[in-house]
């Protein structure tokens, strides 16, 4: 049974390119969250996601960022123009209904590194 | 809005010794609270929740957290540590509603041998 799954675990971009950022939620689940954790910082809220739907991106910054999760394959975050403030590890994290007492279930995260 | 604070950056015990790690939250009604644990260049390992009910919750690897709604505490335990069980633990809160899980910074757990 696997578990969530992110690729890339590493993406190394240069200053003003795209990068996009894949996650795969458990068999079952049809919420997805997306997280930002800096050096020593903990994890930042950053969008909630159902199929074809954004259901809270309040924490999102305004601009460059976007997310989707479309009805077939995976949750994408995409980052246009990365600048080296966005280097971070991005985690995905997966639930089965999207509840406050649901367990959020994290994948391994992907590393983004700015040059 | 919710938040939560883990006063220790960093937390060191002797293996064998109990262990606690602190987490204080701060919510507007009721609070659902998890625990985690990372390891290095890995993703979070839930650890267990307190959603209702019984003050102390059981979880993985033989961790406990007990719930104390007077002092808003959600402090995480184990009686015997492992040199395994060093990583770094992040408490989190969700209010009611839908809101998002808010993390606190982490402490990071050392055990020596």
């Amino acid at each position: 049974n696997a578990g969530v799954m992110q690729n890339p675990r590493h993406l190394v971009r240069r200053r003003g390119q795209e990068a996009r950022l894949r996650c795969s939620p458990m068999k079952g689940h049809s919420h997805v969250y997306w997280y930002r954790q800096l050096p020593e910082e903990g994890l930042k809220f950053m969008v909630y996601l159902q199929k074809e739907n954004i259901i809270d991106e309040s924490g999102m910054p305004k601009e460059r960022f976007s997310a989707e999760f479309p009805k077939e394959g995976p949750s994408i975050l995409r980052i246009q123009q990365v600048v080296r403030g966005d280097s971070a590890a991005y985690f995905c994290a997966s639930s089965p209904t999207g509840g406050s007492t649901d367990t959020q279930y994290f994948g391994p995260g992907t590393r983004l590194t700015v040059l | 809005a919710q938040s939560v604070a883990q006063p220790e950056d960093q937390v060191n015990v002797a293996e064998g010794n109990p262990l606690t790690v602190k987490c204080t939250y701060s919510v507007s009604g009721n609070p659902y609270l998890f625990w985690y644990v990372q390891y290095p260049n890995r993703g979070l390992q839930f650890l267990l929740k307190y959603i209702t009910g019984d003050n102390l919750v059981k979880g993985s690897y033989g961790f406990e957290a007990e719930f104390n709604k007077s002092q808003t505490s959600f402090h995480l335990k184990k009686p015997s540590a492992l040199v395994s069980d060093s990583a770094l633990y992040f408490c989190a809160v969700r209010d009611v509603g839908n809101t998002p899980l808010v993390f606190g910074k982490g402490t990071r757990l050392s055990v020596i041998a």
